[in-house]
């Protein structure tokens, strides 16, 4: 059965410290779609980033990067020197199966506490 | 003005009121979703729409009424809650319903069932 599954539930930080939130998902497809999303405290979930399972390569995107591993069926998200602004809480979610759009299976979030 | 706009923010109501949750989408998107977001919970989808055709329902309770009147609006109509469905409902839209599709989302209604 899909499941993606965030151990992490809260996490705190101070400022300018790096932290790595960790995803790992579970899904019989060899199709499927990963992706991350930001919920900062107005409610509304931000995309952030989407990587299919035919590409492994990590991306980076400023202070975010993500490491994709298909071995250990991962998708971690790291932050480097984390701000303030980054607290939030994070979802990491699967999409599988055609014509299955939108049917997100969230995790259950990430809450990343940065402290100046 | 943002992507997707929900009303109202809050709602609190008693187990025999009828409300309606209402969300707009700016984007011209062609599919609107709803998710149930419980306390400690992962993120539900309850409905989804694609071109104002519901093409999932994932055993939502009859409680819950959706309605797509045309592709830039939906409601989620509410009658004779209990207080487990108290939560945040968040409206999202898409491009489509394919399966790399990034949702938008609105900020949420915040329910309260008393």
């Amino acid at each position: 059965a899909q499941k993606v599954t965030q151990a992490q539930t809260e996490i705190s930080v101070v400022e300018k410290e790096d932290v790595t939130l960790d995803c790992v998902y579970e899904t019989r497809d060899t199709t499927y779609y990963l992706f991350w999303y930001k919920q900062p405290p107005s409610g509304e979930l931000v995309f952030l980033i989407r990587r299919n399972s035919f590409d492994e390569q990590n991306e980076i995107s400023g202070r975010y990067s993500w490491n994709f591993q298909k071995s250990t069926s991962s998708f971690n998200f790291t932050i480097t020197a984390s701000q303030v602004v980054d607290s939030a809480v994070y979802f990491c979610a699967l999409s599988e199966g055609y014509n299955q759009g939108g049917k997100l299976i969230f995790g259950q979030g990430t809450e990343l506490s940065v402290k100046p | 003005e943002t992507g997707v706009t929900q009303t109202p923010r809050h709602l609190v109501m008693g187990m025999t009121n009828k409300k309606s949750l209402k969300c707009e989408q700016h984007l011209g998107h062609n599919a609107m979703y709803w998710y149930k977001q419980s306390a400690k919970k992962p993120l539900e989808l309850m409905f989804v729409y694609s071109l104002e055709e519901r093409v999932e329902n994932n055993s939502v309770p009859s409680r819950f009424s959706p309605e797509c009147p045309n592709s830039s609006h939906l409601f989620l109509h509410l009658h004779t809650l209990q207080p487990e469905d108290s939560a945040l409902y968040l409206c999202a839209s898409s491009q489509a319903t394919a399966m790399n599709e990034k949702l938008f989302f609105g900020s949420g209604t915040q329910l309260s069932v008393l």
